[in-house]
């Protein structure tokens, strides 16, 4: 598999559930984010992780929870949600330089997740 | 006041036509700037990086303003497979790889 791979594609879920969405990076970045992005909205970044490290927590809930066991793979595991976190949530990665972290993002092709 | 915004359209426009796209950012810190491109129920993908001496890609051509934090994307001769939204991107502040995306500007080229 080539880029920035997501699973599952598609996620219905009820509020007392607890599902987790995968994401991998085969490019051989040492960044990875988790964004959000709801109907007539912007992206929003939720978490950024470097070399495994979260360096950016964007004022999420608690009921979303990232790790990152590796610079290959990020999960982002969600309990209790509620209907209005129904989204499409992206995945991305990049390299950071020794200069800037702000390179191109390879982004995955998501996960849409309805919270019933 | 939005950090990134643009006007959301949509923009119609014939084939072949010239059709620009502006974005105005609102913190002055903002280090990096980019234009992505997301088709319908696609992921965005990066279309180029902007610099401050303004630069050119084949029919897509970017400047900055920093003065006036202001951004714009010129498309010319725009083809069919243009039909996409355009998604200004600024990086911000210190070193985090924090981008924030403004809402997209929906451009259809029309035959």
């Amino acid at each position: 598999e080539t880029g920035v791979t997501q699973t599952p594609r598609h996620l219905v879920m009820g509020m007392t559930n607890k599902k987790s969405l995968k994401c991998e990076q085969h490019l051989g970045h040492n960044a990875m984010y988790w964004y959000k992005q709801s109907a007539k909205k912007p992206l929003e970044l939720m978490f950024v992780y470097s070399l495994e490290e979260r360096v950016e927590n964007n004022s999420v809930p608690s009921r979303f929870s990232p790790e990152c066991p590796n610079s290959s793979h990020l999960f982002l595991h969600l309990h209790t949600l509620q209907p209005e976190d129904s989204a499409l949530y992206l995945c991305a990665s990049s390299q950071w330089g020794q200069r800037s972290s702000y390179n191109e993002q390879f982004f995955g092709p998501g996960t849409r997740l309805t919270v019933l | 006041r939005k950090e990134v915004e643009q006007d959301p359209g949509p923009f119609n426009v014939p084939e072949g036509a010239t059709v620009a796209f502006n974005c105005t950012y609102s913190n002055s810190a903002s280090q990096s700037f980019f234009w992505y491109r997301q088709d319908c129920r696609k992921e965005p993908k990066l279309l180029m990086s902007v610099y401050s001496s303004g630069n050119e890609d084949g029919r897509f051509t970017a400047q900055l303003n920093r003065a006036s934090q202001y951004i714009s994307l010129l498309i010319r001769d725009s083809k069919l497979s243009d039909s996409a939204t355009y998604l200004c991107v600024v990086g911000v502040g210190s070193n985090t790889g924090k981008l924030i995306f403004g809402q997209g500007t929906t451009l259809q080229v029309k035959p």
